[in-house]
């Protein structure tokens, strides 16, 4: 069974704080994906970033970084000096596919506000 | 941008009617998913096409819920009669290309009184 948990149901932060995510997932696949997606208030969602389960380099973009530990089935995403755009709900999700196709789980999401 | 163009953004409609929500993948891979996000259930996939064929429906919570897509450019859920159990935000996604992620529309909120 495939499972993803995020167990922050909210964050609050001040500005310029840093914020890590967790993201601890289940999965029995020795291949497998593991996904970011963001929503803002505007209620779309956006795609952030795909990791392979091969590939353990932790990745940074600007101020967003992620960090996947195999050992401890973790893919946690911290965020360096966060920003009131930050503010928006973070999922994290979990697929045997790289594009998603047909199991896509998504975890039930942290809420971040970000108060100036 | 995600290059999907979902419709209606919101729409409110009455139990009983028919809802007809749109999607319009704007270029990318033939695939297509559609999406409920409730706040109990959280997102769950509901139907995906590869090449304009239902490949998968099992998320399709009823008969009342049909999907089709009749072209690359087009597919439309519906819902006959509605309820208000119905009431969620409906995600339409595509892939950019044959193993990019899935890009979300912006999604229609939908409310069933």
């Amino acid at each position: 069974a495939q499972k993803v948990t995020q167990a922050q149901t909210e964050i609050s932060v001040v500005e310029k704080e840093d914020v890590t995510l967790d993201c601890v997932y289940e999965t029995r696949d020795t291949t497998y994906y593991l996904f970011w997606y963001k929503q803002p208030p505007s209620g779309e969602l956006v795609f952030l970033i795909r990791r392979n389960s091969f590939d353990e380099q932790n990745e940074i973009s600007g101020r967003y970084s992620w960090n996947f530990q195999k050992s401890t089935s973790s893919f946690n995403f911290t965020i360096t000096a966060s920003q009131v755009v930050d503010s928006a709900v973070y999922f994290c999700a979990l697929s045997a596919d790289q594009t998603g196709a047909n199991n896509l789980f998504f975890g039930t999401g942290t809420r971040l506000t970000v108060i100036p | 941008d995600a290059g999907v163009i979902q419709s209606p953004r919101h729409e409110v409609t009455e139990m009983g009617q028919e809802v007809t929500l749109r999607c319009k993948p704007i270029s990318g891979h033939n695939s297509l998913f559609w999406y409920r996000q409730t706040m109990m259930r959280g997102l769950e996939l509901l139907i995906y096409f590869n090449n304009n064929v239902p490949i998968d429906d099992s998320g399709m919570p009823e008969d009342r819920f049909s999907a089709k897509m009749p072209n690359a450019s087009f597919s439309t859920l519906k819902i006959q009669p509605s309820e208000p159990r119905d009431s969620a935000v409906y995600f339409c996604a595509r892939l950019r290309g044959p193993r990019q992620p899935q890009h979300f529309g912006d999604g229609t909120r939908l409310s069933i009184l």
